[in-house]
Protein backbone atom coordinates (compact mmCIF):
# COMPACT_ATOMS: atom_id res chain seq x y z
CA UNK A 1 0.00 0.00 0.00
CA UNK A 2 1.39 3.71 -0.16
CA UNK A 3 3.09 4.85 2.46
CA UNK A 4 5.22 7.89 4.25
CA UNK A 5 7.97 6.87 5.66
CA UNK A 6 11.18 8.34 7.51
CA UNK A 7 14.89 8.05 6.78
CA UNK A 8 15.86 8.86 10.32
CA UNK A 9 14.11 8.06 13.33
CA UNK A 10 16.39 10.36 16.00
CA UNK A 11 18.11 13.32 15.02
CA UNK A 12 20.58 14.95 17.44
CA UNK A 13 22.32 18.57 16.67
CA UNK A 14 24.16 21.34 18.37
CA UNK A 15 22.03 24.40 19.16
CA UNK A 16 22.64 26.77 16.32
CA UNK A 17 22.94 24.29 13.46
CA UNK A 18 21.32 23.62 10.83
CA UNK A 19 18.97 20.55 10.91
CA UNK A 20 17.57 18.43 8.39
CA UNK A 21 14.86 15.96 8.91
CA UNK A 22 13.57 13.63 5.43
CA UNK A 23 10.76 11.74 4.65
CA UNK A 24 10.42 9.31 1.60
CA UNK A 25 7.17 8.89 0.11
CA UNK A 26 5.64 6.17 -1.97
CA UNK A 27 2.87 7.63 -3.83
CA UNK A 28 3.96 9.41 -7.00
CA UNK A 29 0.63 11.20 -7.01
CA UNK A 30 0.50 12.82 -3.95
CA UNK A 31 0.45 16.58 -4.77
CA UNK A 32 0.56 18.16 -1.40
CA UNK A 33 2.56 17.59 1.89
CA UNK A 34 2.41 19.18 4.66
CA UNK A 35 4.64 18.63 7.85
CA UNK A 36 3.85 18.84 11.09
CA UNK A 37 5.30 19.04 14.74
CA UNK A 38 4.98 17.30 17.67
CA UNK A 39 5.96 18.62 21.48
CA UNK A 40 6.11 16.06 24.26
CA UNK A 41 2.82 16.48 25.88
CA UNK A 42 1.02 17.94 23.26
CA UNK A 43 -0.52 17.58 19.69
CA UNK A 44 0.72 18.06 16.48
CA UNK A 45 1.04 21.10 15.56
CA UNK A 46 1.44 22.54 11.80
CA UNK A 47 4.79 23.67 10.28
CA UNK A 48 4.29 24.61 6.66
CA UNK A 49 2.83 22.61 3.38
CA UNK A 50 4.00 22.17 0.22
CA UNK A 51 2.26 21.56 -3.42
CA UNK A 52 3.14 19.27 -5.77
CA UNK A 53 4.39 22.13 -8.50
CA UNK A 54 6.83 23.66 -5.98
CA UNK A 55 10.43 22.23 -4.93
CA UNK A 56 10.88 24.81 -2.10
CA UNK A 57 9.27 26.40 0.35
CA UNK A 58 10.36 28.77 3.05
CA UNK A 59 8.51 29.80 6.24
CA UNK A 60 10.13 31.46 9.57
CA UNK A 61 13.58 29.58 9.75
CA UNK A 62 12.05 26.45 8.23
CA UNK A 63 12.28 25.58 4.84
CA UNK A 64 10.54 22.27 2.69
CA UNK A 65 12.29 21.03 -0.02
CA UNK A 66 10.18 18.06 -2.39
CA UNK A 67 11.60 16.56 -4.81
CA UNK A 68 9.69 14.38 -7.18
CA UNK A 69 12.64 12.27 -9.00
CA UNK A 70 12.69 10.10 -5.97
CA UNK A 71 9.63 11.45 -4.11
CA UNK A 72 11.54 12.78 -1.55
CA UNK A 73 10.89 15.78 1.11
CA UNK A 74 12.70 17.16 3.51
CA UNK A 75 12.27 19.70 5.95
CA UNK A 76 15.54 22.20 7.10
CA UNK A 77 15.53 23.85 10.55
CA UNK A 78 17.88 27.08 10.10
CA UNK A 79 19.68 27.97 13.74
CA UNK A 80 18.39 24.82 15.53
CA UNK A 81 16.85 26.01 19.10
CA UNK A 82 16.24 24.02 21.82
CA UNK A 83 12.38 24.95 21.43
CA UNK A 84 12.67 22.84 18.03
CA UNK A 85 13.25 19.92 20.03
CA UNK A 86 10.38 17.69 19.15
CA UNK A 87 8.77 15.26 16.93
CA UNK A 88 8.69 16.10 13.37
CA UNK A 89 5.89 14.17 10.79
CA UNK A 90 5.59 14.71 7.62
CA UNK A 91 2.02 13.74 6.15
CA UNK A 92 0.59 13.40 2.49
CA UNK A 93 -3.01 12.74 1.44
CA UNK A 94 -4.70 9.34 1.91
CA UNK A 95 -7.16 8.86 -0.71
CA UNK A 96 -9.88 10.86 0.31
CA UNK A 97 -9.97 14.65 0.34
CA UNK A 98 -9.95 14.86 4.47
CA UNK A 99 -7.84 12.12 5.22
CA UNK A 100 -4.21 12.32 5.98
CA UNK A 101 -1.85 9.77 6.10
CA UNK A 102 1.33 10.49 8.44
CA UNK A 103 4.85 8.97 8.78
CA UNK A 104 5.94 7.65 11.95
CA UNK A 105 8.02 10.90 13.11
CA UNK A 106 11.10 11.71 14.08
CA UNK A 107 12.39 12.85 17.10
CA UNK A 108 14.64 15.93 17.00
CA UNK A 109 16.67 16.60 20.10
CA UNK A 110 18.80 19.89 20.46
CA UNK A 111 21.67 19.89 22.91
CA UNK A 112 22.56 23.49 24.38
CA UNK B 1 -8.62 31.69 21.84
CA UNK B 2 -9.55 28.37 23.61
CA UNK B 3 -8.82 26.21 20.56
CA UNK B 4 -9.33 22.85 20.95
CA UNK B 5 -10.08 21.07 24.22
CA UNK B 6 -9.37 17.07 25.19
CA UNK B 7 -10.52 15.86 28.72
CA UNK B 8 -9.69 13.81 30.29
CA UNK B 9 -5.91 14.40 29.60
CA UNK B 10 -5.31 11.20 31.94
CA UNK B 11 -7.43 8.18 32.07
CA UNK B 12 -7.25 4.84 33.23
CA UNK B 13 -9.68 1.81 33.51
CA UNK B 14 -10.62 -1.69 33.17
CA UNK B 15 -11.12 -4.10 30.32
CA UNK B 16 -14.70 -3.87 29.67
CA UNK B 17 -15.79 -0.74 31.13
CA UNK B 18 -16.93 2.44 28.55
CA UNK B 19 -15.07 4.94 28.62
CA UNK B 20 -15.82 8.44 26.85
CA UNK B 21 -13.66 10.79 25.72
CA UNK B 22 -14.47 14.72 25.30
CA UNK B 23 -13.87 16.94 22.60
CA UNK B 24 -14.85 20.66 22.13
CA UNK B 25 -13.73 23.20 19.69
CA UNK B 26 -14.69 26.56 19.89
CA UNK B 27 -13.80 27.65 16.07
CA UNK B 28 -17.11 26.29 15.05
CA UNK B 29 -14.98 24.08 12.35
CA UNK B 30 -17.01 21.83 10.52
CA UNK B 31 -14.91 19.03 10.26
CA UNK B 32 -13.70 17.06 13.00
CA UNK B 33 -11.40 14.08 13.81
CA UNK B 34 -10.49 11.22 16.13
CA UNK B 35 -7.20 9.48 15.59
CA UNK B 36 -5.10 7.45 18.17
CA UNK B 37 -1.34 7.31 18.04
CA UNK B 38 0.62 4.31 19.00
CA UNK B 39 4.38 3.55 18.79
CA UNK B 40 5.43 2.22 15.32
CA UNK B 41 2.04 3.01 14.08
CA UNK B 42 2.06 6.89 13.87
CA UNK B 43 -1.36 9.08 14.13
CA UNK B 44 -4.37 6.33 12.40
CA UNK B 45 -7.59 7.59 12.02
CA UNK B 46 -10.50 6.42 13.71
CA UNK B 47 -13.81 8.67 13.05
CA UNK B 48 -14.36 11.48 11.38
CA UNK B 49 -17.51 14.21 11.29
CA UNK B 50 -18.00 16.49 8.40
CA UNK B 51 -20.72 18.31 10.26
CA UNK B 52 -23.17 17.77 12.88
CA UNK B 53 -24.70 14.56 12.90
CA UNK B 54 -22.85 13.20 9.99
CA UNK B 55 -19.95 11.24 10.56
CA UNK B 56 -18.00 8.17 9.14
CA UNK B 57 -15.43 5.31 9.56
CA UNK B 58 -11.80 5.94 9.65
CA UNK B 59 -8.61 3.66 9.07
CA UNK B 60 -9.41 1.92 12.51
CA UNK B 61 -12.77 2.54 13.58
CA UNK B 62 -13.57 -1.25 15.27
CA UNK B 63 -14.66 -0.92 19.00
CA UNK B 64 -15.06 2.91 18.65
CA UNK B 65 -18.14 4.89 18.75
CA UNK B 66 -18.79 8.12 17.72
CA UNK B 67 -21.52 11.22 17.74
CA UNK B 68 -21.49 14.37 16.90
CA UNK B 69 -24.97 16.58 18.06
CA UNK B 70 -23.36 20.00 18.12
CA UNK B 71 -21.05 21.35 16.23
CA UNK B 72 -18.66 22.56 18.88
CA UNK B 73 -18.29 18.47 20.41
CA UNK B 74 -17.16 15.44 19.10
CA UNK B 75 -17.46 12.70 21.99
CA UNK B 76 -15.52 9.31 21.31
CA UNK B 77 -16.71 6.41 23.21
CA UNK B 78 -15.08 2.78 24.14
CA UNK B 79 -18.36 0.94 24.81
CA UNK B 80 -16.25 -2.13 26.35
CA UNK B 81 -12.33 -1.13 26.66
CA UNK B 82 -9.64 -3.53 25.58
CA UNK B 83 -6.18 -3.65 26.35
CA UNK B 84 -5.27 -2.51 22.63
CA UNK B 85 -7.24 0.15 22.89
CA UNK B 86 -4.79 1.89 25.09
CA UNK B 87 -3.02 4.24 23.50
CA UNK B 88 -2.89 8.53 22.90
CA UNK B 89 -6.09 9.97 21.28
CA UNK B 90 -6.26 13.12 19.71
CA UNK B 91 -9.24 14.95 18.26
CA UNK B 92 -8.81 17.42 15.51
CA UNK B 93 -11.02 19.87 14.16
CA UNK B 94 -10.62 21.72 10.74
CA UNK B 95 -12.90 24.12 8.59
CA UNK B 96 -12.46 22.56 5.54
CA UNK B 97 -12.65 18.49 4.66
CA UNK B 98 -9.52 19.04 1.93
CA UNK B 99 -6.21 17.96 3.49
CA UNK B 100 -5.24 21.70 2.47
CA UNK B 101 -7.03 23.31 5.20
CA UNK B 102 -4.50 22.13 8.56
CA UNK B 103 -6.02 20.05 11.09
CA UNK B 104 -5.33 21.36 14.33
CA UNK B 105 -5.42 19.26 17.10
CA UNK B 106 -6.19 19.11 20.86
CA UNK B 107 -3.23 18.24 23.55
CA UNK B 108 -4.77 14.36 23.69
CA UNK B 109 -5.99 12.48 26.21
CA UNK B 110 -3.78 9.28 27.46
CA UNK B 111 -5.67 6.21 28.04
CA UNK B 112 -4.68 3.20 29.88
CA UNK B 113 -6.75 -0.16 30.03
CA UNK B 114 -5.68 -2.57 32.27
Amino acid sequence: GESVGLHLPTLSVQEGDNSIINCAYSNSASDYFIWYKQESGKGPQFIIDIRSNMDKRQGQRVTVLLNKTVKHLSLQIAATQPGDSAVYFCAEPGGSNYKLTFGKGTLLTVNP
Amino acid sequence: DAGITQSPRYKITETGRQVTLMCHQTWSHSYMFWYRQDLGHGLRLIYYSAAADITDKGEVPDGYVVSRSKTENFPLTLESATRSQTSVYFCASSPSGTVERPQHFGDGTRLSIL
